[in-house]
């Protein structure tokens, strides 16, 4: 069974702190992914990976960094985080080979940016 | 790039009812189609798929259809039931990869007893 593991699951935190996301997959695929959800929006892309020491831009970088130390895990990083970044952050992975394109979710974090 | 138009953003429909959901999109080089489901306080799981080489799609009480012609997916269930209550997002990509993988906005699906 595919999974993906993100953590924390909810993170509070204080306007200007530093944020940091961890996502952690065992399905061995090459690609990770970064999306925040929000109401209206559906799902955005933040950035993306094609493997270990690689990281993409996505559709809404700014105020993101991301950082893909190995296969298994992928990072989203908020240097100096902003009420506008409240949201709820969803990690996949996925490739075209070994999931046939199909992404797999992690459960989320919440976070709530003050 | 790729616009993709989800409708409608909400639907309530009876126990036993048919539910349609639709999205419109415009890239005409458009091949992989997708349908995640979400249910609430959860993460979004693989619903269906179509390929542009195949154009229909059944299974677990729902049937997708691709009208390339009319740049129109539809997610058709037959009769539902409670446990069909959530989201659905439609993703329309080019390529396959999900760096390129565009997402409807997500339709709220509920239905009554």
């Amino acid at each position: 069974e595919a999974a993906v593991t993100q953590s924390p699951r909810n993170k509070v935190a204080v306007t200007g702190g530093k944020v940091t996301l961890s996502c952690n997959q065992t399905n061995n695929h090459n690609n990770m992914y970064w999306y925040r959800q929000d109401t209206g929006h559906g799902l955005r892309l933040i950035h993306y990976s094609y493997g270990a020491g690689s990281t993409e831009k996505g559709d809404i970088p700014d105020g993101y960094k991301a950082s893909r130390p190995s296969q298994e895990n992928f990072s989203l990083i908020l240097e100096l985080a902003t009420p506008s970044q409240t949201s709820v952050y969803f990690c996949a992975s996925g490739d075209e080979g070994t999931s046939q394109n199909t992404l797999y979710f992690g459960a989320g974090t919440r976070l709530s940016v003050l | 790039g790729e616009q993709v138009e989800q409708r409608p953003p909400h639907l309530s429909v009876r126990e036993g009812d048919s539910a349609v959901i639709t999205c419109t999109y415009t890239d005409p080089n458009s091949y992989y189609f997708f349908w995640y489901k979400q249910e609430p306080g959860a993460s979004l799981q693989l619903l269906m798929k179509v390929f542009s080489s195949t154009e229909i799609n059944e299974g677990q009480g729902f049937t997708v259809l691709l009208n390339k012609k009319d740049k129109r997916l539809s997610l058709n269930l037959t009769a539902a039931h409670p446990g069909d209550s959530a989201a659905y997002f439609c993703a329309v990509s080019v390529t396959g990869g999900a760096d390129r993988l565009t997402f409807g906005k997500g339709t709220q699906l509920i239905i009554q007893p």
